[in-house]
């Protein structure tokens, strides 16, 4: 089993629809983060979470929310979706208090916003 | 403004060769810098990473090269085979606790 789930794989949805992407991790981290990969412009950050009770917004948060339900897990919402947020949506962990400073990835959801 | 710039966008390389892959940063706060690989339907893994107390790390056929006045770092991947064909994201972060910044990619092809 995967350390990292991200569900689904693939949505379509339609647009102005309330979309939910999920994560959850069994690396016992503290910290998740979410991404958003486009062609060409790499891999940017929405939201990232440090620990249950903590949320903090990225580099690209507006029209997204998140929840940190539990340590393992972290969903992303898109409360209205539109086409331009047609993407590859990563979830990723990490725990740098054990001296170990690697992210680690989901397989990612790729959503289509029609 | 983008914090680690990345190039070239795109790289195809004949088997055997030297493939090499450029990134730029400019937060001089920033100390540690891994490179992750991608392969199509998966999510990026660390391929390997440097902390600016050394110029070069090596890692099989991967090096690291780190340049701390230039604010610049590169991959090198030496005997380029056909299985490192794959998109490569170059990060920064401040000692690992602030969330990776990525360049942009650079998709690689190695062609036989």
């Amino acid at each position: 089993d995967a350390d990292v789930t991200q569900t689904p794989r693939n949505r379509i949805t339609k647009t102005g629809k309330r979309i939910m992407l999920e994560c959850s991790q069994t690396k016992g981290h503290d910290r998740m983060y979410w991404y958003r990969q486009d062609p060409g412009l790499g891999l940017r950050l929405i939201y990232y979470s440090f620990d249950v009770k903590d949320i903090n917004k990225g580099e690209i948060s507006d029209g997204y929310s998140v929840s940190r339900q539990a340590q393992a897990k972290f969903s992303l919402s898109l409360e209205s979706a539109i086409p331009n947020q047609t993407a590859l949506y990563f979830c990723a962990t990490s725990d740098p208090r054990r001296g170990n400073t690697e992210a680690f990835f989901g397989q990612g959801t790729r959503l289509t916003v029609v | 403004q983008q914090q680690v710039k990345q190039s070239p966008q795109s790289l195809i390389v004949q088997k055997g060769g030297i493939s090499i892959i450029n990134c730029a940063y400019e937060n001089t706060a920033f100390d540690y810098f891994p490179w992750y690989q991608q392969f199509p339907g998966k999510g990026p893994a660390l391929l390997i990473a440097i902390r600016p107390d050394v110029s070069e790390k090596k890692e099989g056929r991967f090096t690291i090269s780190f340049n701390k006045s230039a604010k610049q770092f590169s991959l090198h991947i030496m005997d380029s085979q056909p299985g490192d064909s794959a998109t490569y994201f170059c990060a920064a972060s401040i000692s690992g606790n602030t969330p990776l910044v990525f360049g942009k990619g650079t998709r690689l092809s190695v062609i036989a």
